[in-house]
């Protein structure tokens, strides 16, 4: 198995709602993120967790709140969220954590595209 | 301040062979990344160069010159299905990827 799996694909929401993004990798990998990426823009950095422990938050607001439960699930939750939130948001995992001895190959998944209404 | 550049656009033919350039000023490196895109898509890797020199994988190889900041992706036999987005990414010298906007590859038949 050489995928991360995202689900959602599309997600519709209000700005009052609360919903979650979910993010599954079975490669053992330790060290997975989230991503955002606007129309023709390239992926900005929200999240990373390496051996299940948040390590880099990249000054994302507290309506996005990530959670790993083990180490092969990401989630992302996500509440009174903006219009301008509205992105593609991509999962990615890495066989090593962020640091030292990670060749830096990241995996993505499909990706959930989102839209706040 | 980290930056790295590429061109937005580039058009190529069929079958000929395209090279796009990245050059990159970060904090520190510790390696270079090229990524493909297609439209809609997720990333998908394609190469890593940490010490200078050529890789080569196929029909793509990349290239790196670390004292000018410098790689280039080359594109050989090119096909329709190489049509999408090429992201050059740097890793810094805090293991943060430094991602580049991207150049756009249209072919032509």
């Amino acid at each position: 198995d050489t995928e991360v799996t995202q689900t959602p694909k599309h997600l519709v929401m209000g700005m009052t709602n609360k919903k979650s993004l979910k993010c599954e990798q079975h490669m053992g990998h330790r060290a997975m993120y989230w991503y955002k990426q606007k129309a023709k823009k390239p992926p900005e950095l929200m999240f990373v967790y390496s051996y299940e422990k948040l390590s880099i938050n990249e000054s994302v607001p507290s309506r996005f709140s990530p959670e790993c439960p083990n180490s092969s699930l990401l989630n992302l939750h996500l509440h009174a969220l903006q219009p301008e939130d509205s992105a593609l948001y991509l999962c990615a995992s890495s066989p090593r954590g962020d640091r030292v001895g990670n060749t830096g190959e990241l995996f993505f998944g499909e990706g959930s595209r989102l839209t706040v209404l | 301040g980290q930056n790295i550049d590429q061109p937005t656009e580039m058009t190529a033919t069929e079958g000929a062979i395209v090279q796009i350039n990245c050059t990159y000023q970060t904090s520190g490196f510790n390696g270079l990344f090229w990524y493909q895109q297609h439209a809609g898509e997720a990333p998908t890797f394609l190469s890593y160069n940490v010490l200078d020199g050529l890789e080569e994988k196929g029909r793509f190889s990349s290239f790196l010159s670390r004292s000018k900041g410098y790689s280039y992706l080359l594109l050989k036999e090119l096909q329709m299905k190489d049509s999408a987005s090429y992201l050059c990414a740097v890793r810094d010298s805090n293991y943060q990827l430094i991602w580049g906007a991207g150049t756009k590859l249209i072919i032509k038949p």
